[in-house]
């Protein structure tokens, strides 16, 4: 199965920060890779899809990129509606579609 | 408005078996756009993909829990479902109803998932 694994698991940032979180593939995945965001208590929400694809609706301060092992969810300009839990999820191999742990993004 | 709506029984009993249904509203599960997706959180952790289903009835397992999962589709009733056997503890989670676009071009799901139901949290206890 191929693993993925996100860091940091917890970052603090103030609104306006600009933020970067990464997600690693224990193989190749080319750009077979989505973003998702989640508040307590709610559905994910897709953000980016084959890797760096805006979904329709999201801020453009939403930005992802990379491709093959590394990749990163970007968010220019934190927002307070962007505090929450960000997932990537590997959509490469049959074997899984499996989600990395997730990166919650706190108020400093 | 396309809507998923997750339901059924919030508590279940260590060996039977969990069964879920996911209605959709505001459009047909018959599109031949997209298949139609269960995927789990246990409280606290992160998200499994359980299985999908095509509105023809063709089905995609997670090799992990394939030997326990059985989904089907009712285009009558615009809903699709979930059953999980022989439930432990290690089941206890949310349960999402979700959708995935189809490519015509390679015959395959793209495995994102862009729309998804509330979840229903199910218990599994005696």
């Amino acid at each position: 199965d191929i693993q993925m694994t996100q860091s940091p698991s917890t970052l603090s940032a103030s609104v306006g920060d600009r933020v970067t979180i990464t997600c690693r593939a224990s193989q190749s995945i080319s750009s077979w890779l989505a973003w998702y965001q989640q508040k307590p208590g709610k559905a994910p929400k897709l953000l980016i899809y084959k890797a760096s694809s805006l979904e329709s609706g999201v801020p453009s301060r939403f930005s992802g990129s990379g491709s093959g092992t590394e990749f990163t969810l970007t968010i220019s300009s934190l927002q307070p509606d962007d505090f929450a839990t960000y997932y990537c999820q590997q959509y490469n191999s049959y074997s899984g579609r499996t989600f990395g742990q997730g990166t919650k993004v706190e108020i400093k | 408005q396309l809507q998923l709506q997750e339901s059924g029984p919030g508590l279940v009993k260590p060996s039977e078996t969990l069964s879920l249904t996911c209605t959709v509203s505001g459009g047909s599960i018959s599109s031949s756009s997209y298949y139609w997706g269960w995927i789990r959180q246990p409280p606290g952790k992160g998200l499994e993909w359980i299985g999908s289903i095509y509105y023809s009835g063709s089905t995609y397992y997670n090799p992990s829990l394939k030997s326990r999962v059985t989904i089907s589709v009712d285009t009558s009733k615009n809903q699709f479902s979930l059953k999980l056997s022989s439930v432990t503890a290690a089941d206890t989670a949310v349960y999402y109803c979700a959708r995935h676009p189809y490519d015509f071009w390679s015959g395959y799901p793209y495995w994102y998932f862009d729309l998804w139901g509330r979840g229903t949290l199910v218990t599994v206890s005696s």
